[in-house]
């Protein structure tokens, strides 16, 4: 079946300082990759939209800069988050999927949380 | 762009009793839609994908009702059982433009008393 793995499932940074975090796709091939975030007490934001041989789209209030994406190939995908503060903490997703199909596949998430 | 709100934020039933949960959305052009649960510390589970010809549409232990008049999405849970205590979200994507992205609602906790 289609998985997603994400790592790591949780993480610690300093504020002001980065993390990446990653996602696997299995048993598909992952042409679309969504990152979202979902803050606490809040739903699930979208933070860009990373097609494979075209331009990420950020959504508004997300940029590059920030959240730098790489989609190097069909299975694997990076974000990640530079320059994190307290704003920054909270859980992030990613779903990927194929061009068979039209929804998305889901990880676990990775958590994140600046101090 | 697409809206969708969702309702109640929070719901409290007793076990054996029924659960509602309903999203509103705003653009007609929604294809597809999709019901998550997010268990505590957990991601999301996909609980029933929705195409729009469907109005409805029945899973393990729950129904989920597609009125596009209304554009209206409801998950209905039978008989809940603490177990189906969690954080549930309903998600709209549209197909034009072939991305599929889900837009989501803002959650509903649920929590299931014995």
């Amino acid at each position: 079946g289609a998985l997603v793995y994400q790592y790591p499932r949780r993480t610690i940074c300093k504020s002001g300082t980065s993390m990446r975090m990653e996602c696997q796709a299995v048993g598909f091939q992952a042409t679309s990759v969504a990152w979202y975030r979902q803050s606490p007490q809040k739903t699930f934001e979208l933070i860009a939209l990373s097609t494979v041989n075209s331009a990420i789209k950020y959504e508004q209030n997300f940029t590059q800069e920030k959240f730098p994406i790489s989609h190097p190939n069909l299975s694997f995908s990076s974000m990640t988050v530079l320059n994190a503060y307290l704003e920054d903490r909270g859980l992030y997703l990613c779903g990927a999927r194929d061009p068979g199909h039209s929804d998305y596949t889901f990880g676990s998430g990775t958590r994140l949380l600046v101090i | 762009g697409e809206q969708v709100e969702q309702r109640p934020p929070h719901l409290s039933v007793r076990e054996g009793d029924s659960a509602v949960i309903i999203c509103t959305y705003t653009d007609p052009n929604s294809y597809y839609f999709f019901w998550y649960k997010q268990e505590p510390g957990a991601g999301l589970q996909l609980l029933m994908k929705v195409f729009s010809s469907t109005e409805i549409n029945e899973g393990q232990g729950f129904t989920v009702l597609l009125n596009k008049k209304d554009k209206q999405l409801s998950l209905n849970l039978t008989a809940a059982h603490p177990g189906d205590s969690a954080v549930y979200f309903c998600a709209v994507s549209e197909a034009s433009g072939g991305n599929y992205k889900p837009t989501f609602g803002k959650g509903t906790s649920l929590v299931v008393h014995p």
